[in-house]
Order: structure tokens, then sequence, then C-alpha cells
């Protein structure tokens, strides 16, 4: 069963072009994040949300938004992909804040032509 | 913030043979420390964790132990099997915290 489904599971994208992914959560859980992860490197936090709070990462670059809607759905904003975006974008979620497991997503491979 | 590293940053072991991996933190406040298993091209996966006031915790096959004092804590898998290769990942974290601080990761490889 599914719990976080990250759609889509392959994405291409040109230079410069706008792109969204999507995240969305069965477990009601309160926090949602996003992670970029290239070539098995550990994965690195872009910014999360606790509830309706957003907590971006001071690294993170501009380029890169995010939106909540509501508990289930959290999407990923690329402005203006550059090369070096290409990645795999995992969501998560956990129930709190800290101390607390986190169940990860499926990934999006994203690629930048 | 915190800081977490990770050794070796490969590992390669016979089927049935022990493998460990060790992660140091740097912030004596993290009271959590949970070990991730990634295969390739799959998502991070939790299997096995521990919290600050347990020294040692087991799972089958595998097993975390802590040392707050020294601020290490190792997983330990026995009788390794080819299912065991894959990218195994430490964290730490502390309450109310928002971030999970990885380790950069263990590619184990299990020899058959």
């Amino acid at each position: 069963d599914a719990m976080v489904i990250q759609n889509p599971r392959y994405q291409v994208t040109q230079f410069g072009k706008p792109v969204t992914l999507s995240c969305s959560q069965t477990l009601n859980h309160n926090v949602m994040y996003w992670y970029q992860q290239k070539s098995s490197q550990a994965p690195k936090l872009l910014f999360h949300y606790y509830d309706k709070d957003f907590n971006n990462e001071a690294d993170t670059p501009d380029n890169f938004q995010s939106r909540r809607p509501n508990t289930s759905f959290c999407f990923l904003d690329i402005r203006s992909p550059g090369l070096g975006d290409a990645a795999m974008y995992l969501c998560a979620t956990s129930r709190e804040q800290g101390n607390e497991k986190l169940f990860f997503g499926s990934g999006t491979q994203l690629s930048v032509l | 913030g915190e800081n977490v590293e990770q050794h070796p940053s490969t590992l390669s072991v016979q089927e049935g043979d022990s493998a460990v991996i060790k992660c140091t933190y740097s912030d004596s406040a993290s009271n959590y420390f949970p070990w991730y298993k990634q295969e390739l091209g799959k998502r991070p996966q939790l299997i096995i964790d521990i919290r600050s006031n347990v020294g040692e915790k087991k799972d089958q096959r595998i097993a975390v132990t802590l040392n707050k004092t020294a601020k290490h804590f190792s997983l330990h898998i026995t009788e390794t099997q080819p299912e065991d290769s894959a990218v195994y990942f430490c964290a730490a974290s502390k309450t109310n915290a928002g971030k999970s601080t990885f380790g950069d990761g263990t590619t184990l490889t299990v020899k058959p």
C-alpha cells in the first residue's frame, strides 16, 4: 500500500523550463519534506512543511519553491531548471518534527536537457 | 548544526559474514538515530532505529548500538545475504527539530 506517492516517476524538462513535481500522502502526517539526491549521495534537505509552516534550508537556491495546499499534498516547483538540478527528488513525511522516522516516496527522477 | 560522519563509505563482505557500519554525531542534544536502507533505484526505507534512552536494539539479523558518551552509533548485520546489498544511511535528529542529518552513506556489497 503506497503511503507517500510521487508523480511522475520520471520527468524530463528543458533547460530553463519550469517544472512541478507532486507528492501526496495517506498517512495524515504533519510534516512533509523535499529532498534532492544525486548519485547515491545522502539525501539533501531542500525544505519542509510543518503543517502550514514553511521551513527553508539556508542553502536551498531560490530557484526551488514549494507549496502545500492541504495536509495530503505538497509540490516542488523548479522555476528555471539548470543542468545541475538533474537529480532524484524524494518526498518524505513524518508524524512530527524531529526524532521521528521518515516515510519516503519512490522519488521523481528529473532529467534536464 | 549537527554533523554526522559515516564509515566506511564502501564495504564488501562474503555471504554469511557480519557487516558493521559506524556513525558519529556532534550534537549532544540529538536523541533519535535511524538507519535507512536504499536499494538501487528505490526509496530509502527505515530498517531499524534507536532512541537515546536505549543502548542497544535488535531485530533479527540487524542490531544497532548507541554510545551517548562517545556520540557514536553502529549498525550490525549478521549472517549477511546478497539481498542485504544496498546503500545504508545513518541519521540523527532531535525533538522538535525539523530535519534529520544524514551520513554520507555506506555501499554494502555481499558476495555470494
